[in-house]
Protein backbone atom coordinates (compact mmCIF):
# COMPACT_ATOMS: atom_id res chain seq x y z
CA UNK A 1 0.00 0.00 0.00
CA UNK A 2 1.04 3.93 -0.21
CA UNK A 3 3.22 4.82 2.17
CA UNK A 4 3.76 8.44 4.27
CA UNK A 5 3.83 11.01 1.95
CA UNK A 6 5.24 14.71 2.34
CA UNK A 7 5.13 17.64 -0.40
CA UNK A 8 7.56 19.43 -1.24
CA UNK A 9 10.29 17.65 -1.36
CA UNK A 10 12.28 20.61 -1.43
CA UNK A 11 11.54 24.26 -0.40
CA UNK A 12 14.22 27.39 -0.57
CA UNK A 13 12.17 30.32 0.72
CA UNK A 14 14.07 33.68 2.32
CA UNK A 15 14.63 34.43 5.42
CA UNK A 16 11.77 35.65 7.24
CA UNK A 17 8.75 34.18 4.66
CA UNK A 18 6.70 31.52 6.17
CA UNK A 19 6.51 27.97 4.77
CA UNK A 20 3.91 25.16 5.11
CA UNK A 21 4.96 21.35 5.34
CA UNK A 22 2.13 18.68 4.32
CA UNK A 23 2.20 15.40 5.92
CA UNK A 24 0.10 12.39 4.23
CA UNK A 25 0.13 9.74 6.45
CA UNK A 26 -0.78 5.83 5.66
CA UNK A 27 -4.25 5.46 5.95
CA UNK A 28 -6.04 4.24 9.05
CA UNK A 29 -2.60 5.57 11.47
CA UNK A 30 -3.93 7.21 14.27
CA UNK A 31 -0.50 8.70 15.49
CA UNK A 32 1.26 11.32 13.31
CA UNK A 33 4.48 12.48 14.38
CA UNK A 34 6.86 15.60 12.69
CA UNK A 35 10.66 15.37 13.25
CA UNK A 36 13.40 17.66 12.15
CA UNK A 37 16.95 16.27 10.84
CA UNK A 38 19.40 19.10 11.00
CA UNK A 39 22.69 18.14 8.73
CA UNK A 40 25.04 15.77 10.73
CA UNK A 41 22.68 15.73 13.55
CA UNK A 42 19.79 13.54 14.76
CA UNK A 43 16.36 13.27 14.76
CA UNK A 44 14.40 16.38 16.78
CA UNK A 45 10.75 15.55 17.92
CA UNK A 46 9.01 18.18 17.11
CA UNK A 47 5.01 17.42 17.50
CA UNK A 48 2.82 14.66 18.25
CA UNK A 49 -0.76 13.71 17.19
CA UNK A 50 -2.71 10.90 18.70
CA UNK A 51 -6.49 10.40 17.18
CA UNK A 52 -8.65 13.10 18.80
CA UNK A 53 -6.45 13.64 21.54
CA UNK A 54 -4.94 17.30 22.17
CA UNK A 55 -1.16 17.40 20.35
CA UNK A 56 1.98 16.82 22.55
CA UNK A 57 3.79 19.64 21.52
CA UNK A 58 6.89 19.77 24.11
CA UNK A 59 9.28 19.73 20.77
CA UNK A 60 8.37 22.75 18.97
CA UNK A 61 11.57 24.94 18.99
CA UNK A 62 10.00 28.16 19.44
CA UNK A 63 5.77 29.56 18.84
CA UNK A 64 7.33 30.12 15.08
CA UNK A 65 6.49 26.17 14.61
CA UNK A 66 2.89 25.31 14.22
CA UNK A 67 1.12 22.39 13.17
CA UNK A 68 -2.84 20.61 12.61
CA UNK A 69 -4.40 17.90 11.62
CA UNK A 70 -7.10 17.79 9.98
CA UNK A 71 -10.29 15.28 10.01
CA UNK A 72 -7.57 13.06 11.73
CA UNK A 73 -5.12 12.43 8.68
CA UNK A 74 -3.63 15.19 6.91
CA UNK A 75 -0.97 17.37 8.66
CA UNK A 76 0.77 20.60 7.99
CA UNK A 77 3.62 21.81 9.76
CA UNK A 78 3.42 25.74 9.49
CA UNK A 79 6.90 28.10 9.67
CA UNK A 80 6.70 31.59 10.68
CA UNK A 81 9.08 34.37 9.89
CA UNK A 82 11.75 31.12 8.60
CA UNK A 83 15.34 31.61 9.83
CA UNK A 84 18.95 30.70 8.49
CA UNK A 85 18.73 27.76 11.53
CA UNK A 86 15.59 26.57 10.34
CA UNK A 87 17.19 24.91 7.39
CA UNK A 88 16.86 21.15 7.86
CA UNK A 89 15.24 18.10 6.58
CA UNK A 90 11.38 17.91 8.39
CA UNK A 91 10.39 14.24 8.23
CA UNK A 92 6.78 13.31 9.23
CA UNK A 93 6.15 9.57 10.35
CA UNK A 94 2.55 7.56 11.28
CA UNK A 95 1.72 4.39 13.16
CA UNK A 96 -0.94 2.48 14.37
CA UNK A 97 -1.01 3.14 17.12
CA UNK A 98 1.58 4.72 19.58
CA UNK A 99 3.23 1.43 20.96
CA UNK A 100 3.58 0.38 17.17
CA UNK A 101 7.06 1.17 14.80
CA UNK A 102 6.81 4.21 12.86
CA UNK A 103 6.73 4.61 9.25
CA UNK A 104 8.50 7.81 7.67
CA UNK A 105 8.23 9.98 4.73
CA UNK A 106 10.54 11.19 2.47
CA UNK A 107 11.19 14.32 3.69
CA UNK A 108 11.02 17.91 3.20
CA UNK A 109 14.67 18.93 2.63
CA UNK A 110 13.74 23.47 3.74
CA UNK A 111 16.61 25.84 2.49
CA UNK A 112 16.18 29.30 4.18
CA UNK A 113 18.52 32.15 2.27
CA UNK B 1 13.56 10.82 31.00
CA UNK B 2 14.53 8.78 28.15
CA UNK B 3 17.59 8.56 25.91
CA UNK B 4 19.86 6.81 23.70
CA UNK B 5 23.73 6.55 22.87
CA UNK B 6 25.27 5.50 20.04
CA UNK B 7 28.69 5.27 21.21
CA UNK B 8 30.07 5.00 17.37
CA UNK B 9 29.99 7.92 14.71
CA UNK B 10 31.05 5.51 12.28
CA UNK B 11 31.70 2.13 11.47
CA UNK B 12 33.59 0.00 8.66
CA UNK B 13 33.75 -3.28 7.46
CA UNK B 14 34.36 -5.86 5.19
CA UNK B 15 31.96 -7.44 3.26
CA UNK B 16 31.19 -10.85 4.21
CA UNK B 17 32.43 -9.78 7.41
CA UNK B 18 30.14 -9.37 10.62
CA UNK B 19 28.93 -5.93 11.41
CA UNK B 20 27.87 -4.69 14.85
CA UNK B 21 26.32 -1.35 15.70
CA UNK B 22 26.07 -0.13 19.44
CA UNK B 23 22.94 1.26 21.22
CA UNK B 24 23.11 1.79 24.98
CA UNK B 25 19.33 3.44 26.35
CA UNK B 26 18.18 4.62 29.43
CA UNK B 27 14.48 5.19 30.16
CA UNK B 28 12.77 5.10 33.70
CA UNK B 29 10.56 2.02 33.02
CA UNK B 30 10.14 -0.59 30.35
CA UNK B 31 12.19 0.11 27.15
CA UNK B 32 10.34 -0.14 23.72
CA UNK B 33 13.14 -0.14 21.40
CA UNK B 34 13.42 -0.03 17.91
CA UNK B 35 16.16 0.43 14.84
CA UNK B 36 16.24 2.46 11.43
CA UNK B 37 17.89 2.56 9.21
CA UNK B 38 18.57 5.92 6.28
CA UNK B 39 20.15 5.38 2.67
CA UNK B 40 20.95 8.63 1.22
CA UNK B 41 18.47 11.33 0.33
CA UNK B 42 15.86 8.34 1.93
CA UNK B 43 13.69 8.76 4.77
CA UNK B 44 14.18 6.40 7.73
CA UNK B 45 13.30 2.61 7.24
CA UNK B 46 12.04 -0.05 10.37
CA UNK B 47 14.45 -2.62 10.64
CA UNK B 48 13.39 -4.64 13.95
CA UNK B 49 11.67 -3.41 17.09
CA UNK B 50 11.68 -5.23 20.81
CA UNK B 51 8.78 -4.88 22.88
CA UNK B 52 8.61 -7.92 24.95
CA UNK B 53 8.98 -11.71 24.88
CA UNK B 54 12.64 -13.36 23.15
CA UNK B 55 15.91 -11.22 23.71
CA UNK B 56 17.08 -11.78 20.10
CA UNK B 57 14.81 -10.25 17.56
CA UNK B 58 15.07 -10.41 14.20
CA UNK B 59 14.62 -7.88 11.60
CA UNK B 60 14.31 -6.88 7.34
CA UNK B 61 17.68 -7.56 5.38
CA UNK B 62 19.12 -9.98 7.55
CA UNK B 63 19.60 -7.92 10.98
CA UNK B 64 18.98 -8.96 14.44
CA UNK B 65 19.24 -6.71 17.50
CA UNK B 66 19.67 -8.46 21.04
CA UNK B 67 17.98 -6.82 23.93
CA UNK B 68 20.25 -6.75 27.19
CA UNK B 69 18.41 -5.42 30.17
CA UNK B 70 21.23 -5.85 32.89
CA UNK B 71 23.35 -3.58 29.87
CA UNK B 72 20.63 -1.50 28.89
CA UNK B 73 22.32 -2.60 25.31
CA UNK B 74 20.40 -3.12 21.91
CA UNK B 75 22.95 -3.70 19.62
CA UNK B 76 22.44 -4.24 15.78
CA UNK B 77 24.03 -7.12 14.24
CA UNK B 78 24.65 -8.95 11.07
CA UNK B 79 26.28 -11.96 10.27
CA UNK B 80 27.40 -11.42 7.02
CA UNK B 81 27.63 -7.90 5.90
CA UNK B 82 26.99 -6.20 2.17
CA UNK B 83 28.04 -3.56 0.52
CA UNK B 84 24.45 -2.20 -0.09
CA UNK B 85 23.93 -1.98 4.04
CA UNK B 86 25.99 0.92 4.16
CA UNK B 87 23.87 3.86 5.22
CA UNK B 88 23.18 5.56 8.75
CA UNK B 89 21.85 3.85 11.22
CA UNK B 90 19.98 4.85 14.19
CA UNK B 91 18.60 3.17 17.31
CA UNK B 92 15.32 4.59 19.38
CA UNK B 93 13.62 4.22 22.33
CA UNK B 94 11.03 4.75 24.59
CA UNK B 95 9.19 4.64 27.56
CA UNK B 96 6.50 2.50 27.31
CA UNK B 97 4.35 5.20 28.81
CA UNK B 98 5.88 7.44 26.76
CA UNK B 99 4.02 8.74 23.22
CA UNK B 100 7.36 9.81 21.18
CA UNK B 101 10.45 8.32 20.69
CA UNK B 102 14.18 9.34 21.60
CA UNK B 103 16.70 8.73 18.71
CA UNK B 104 20.38 8.08 18.90
CA UNK B 105 22.64 10.62 17.28
CA UNK B 106 22.84 7.94 14.40
CA UNK B 107 26.30 5.71 13.31
CA UNK B 108 27.25 5.55 9.52
CA UNK B 109 28.28 1.99 8.45
CA UNK B 110 30.25 1.54 5.19
CA UNK B 111 31.21 -1.70 3.69
CA UNK B 112 33.66 -2.19 1.68
CA UNK B 113 33.93 -4.57 -1.18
Amino acid sequence: GAGVSQSPSNKVTEKGKDVELRCDPISGHTALYWYRQSLGQGLEFLIYFQGNSAPDKSGLPSDRFSAERTGGSVSTLTIQRTQQEDSAVYLCASSLERAHEQYFGPGTRLTVT
Amino acid sequence: AQSVAQPEDQVNVAEGNPLTVKCTYSVSGNPYLFWYVQYPNRGLQFLLKYITGDNLVKGSYGFEAEFNKSQTSFHLKKPSALVSDSALYFCAVRDYRADKLSFGAGTTVTVRA
